[in-house]
C-alpha cells in the first residue's frame, strides 16, 4: 500500500448505530487530519494529530471521537450521528518539519446516515 | 464567514485553450497558497502551491500567480486537456509556531471541464 489509504469507502449508518472509519499513511509523515466535506461547501477541518497528540478540535461535537494511536494511523469513531452528518470524510497526512503544509489526502469514506 | 472563495462553482473550456481558476481570500495573514485537484472517489491531490513572498510559480503547464494587494490568486492551465477535468480546490494557510503549521483553509471548488 503506497500514500494515504481509508477504509471503508462507503459506509451506511443509522442513528444509533457505533462504527469507525480508519486512516493509515504510508509516507512517514507526523501529523494527520480529518476533514468533513459537505455539498457545495469547503472542506471543513475537523482534528489535527501532530506526534499522536490531538493539537485541534475545530468545535467538532462529542458524536465523533477521533484515535491516534501512533503516527501511521487515525480513526474516527461514530456513535449516535445524524442525518446532517452525512458526507464525505476525508484523511489527510503531513510531514511537520518542513516549512510549508502540503497534505496528502486519502480517497475518503462516503457516510450515509439513515 | 467564509476566509477563501472560489466564486465560479464551474469552467468549460475547450481543449488547448487556457484554463483560468480563479481565488480570493479575505485573511491578510495567509502566507502559503496550495491547489489542489479532486477527481470523483478520490481524494484531493496537491497541484501547486506558491509563498506569499512570490507572485508567480510554474510547473509544466500550471502557473499559479499571487496579486497580494488584491487578495487573489489564480491558476492557469495551458494548453488545457480533457484530463484536467476535475474539482480544483484553492487553500490556504497561515504561519503556525516554529514555522510549521496545520492549519488550511479550503475553498468550495471550482469544477472544469475541458472539451475535446
Amino acid at each position: 500500500e503506497t500514500g494515504v489509504t481509508q477504509t471503508p469507502r462507503h459506509l451506511v449508518m443509522g442513528m444509533t448505530n457505533k462504527k469507525s472509519l480508519k486512516c493509515e499513511q504510508h509516507l512517514g509523515h507526523n501529523a494527520m487530519y480529518w476533514y468533513k466535506q459537505s455539498a457545495k461547501k469547503p472542506l471543513e477541518l475537523m482534528f489535527v494529530y501532530n506526534f499522536k497528540e490531538q493539537t485541534e478540535n475545530n468545535s467538532v461535537p462529542s458524536r465523533f471521537s477521533p484515535e491516534c494511536p501512533n503516527s501511521s494511523h487515525l480513526f474516527l469513531h461514530l456513535h449516535t450521528l445524524q442525518p446532517e452528518d452525512s458526507a464525505l470524510y476525508l484523511c489527510a497526512s503531513s510531514h511537520l518539519t518542513r516549512s510549508y503544509n502540503e497534505q496528502f489526502f486519502g480517497p475518503g469514506t462516503r457516510l450515509t446516515v439513515l | 464567514d467564509q476566509q477563501v472563495k472560489q466564486n465560479s462553482p464551474s469552467l468549460s473550456v475547450q481543449e488547448g485553450r487556457i484554463s483560468i481558476l480563479n481565488c480570493d481570500y479575505t485573511n491578510s495573514m495567509f502566507d502559503y497558497f496550495l491547489w489542489y485537484k479532486k477527481y470523483p472517489a478520490e481524494g484531493p491531490t496537491f497541484l501547486i502551491s506558491i509563498s506569499s513572498i512570490k507572485d508567480k510559480n510554474e510547473d509544466g503547464r500550471f502557473t499559479v500567480f499571487l496579486n497580494k494587494s488584491a487578495k487573489h490568486l489564480s491558476l492557469h492551465i495551458v494548453p488545457s486537456q480533457p484530463g484536467d477535468s476535475a474539482v480544483y480546490f484553492c487553500a490556504a494557510s497561515t504561519p503556525g509556531e516554529g514555522g510549521a503549521t496545520n492549519k488550511l483553509i479550503f475553498g468550495t471548488g471550482t469544477l472544469l471541464a475541458v472539451q475535446p
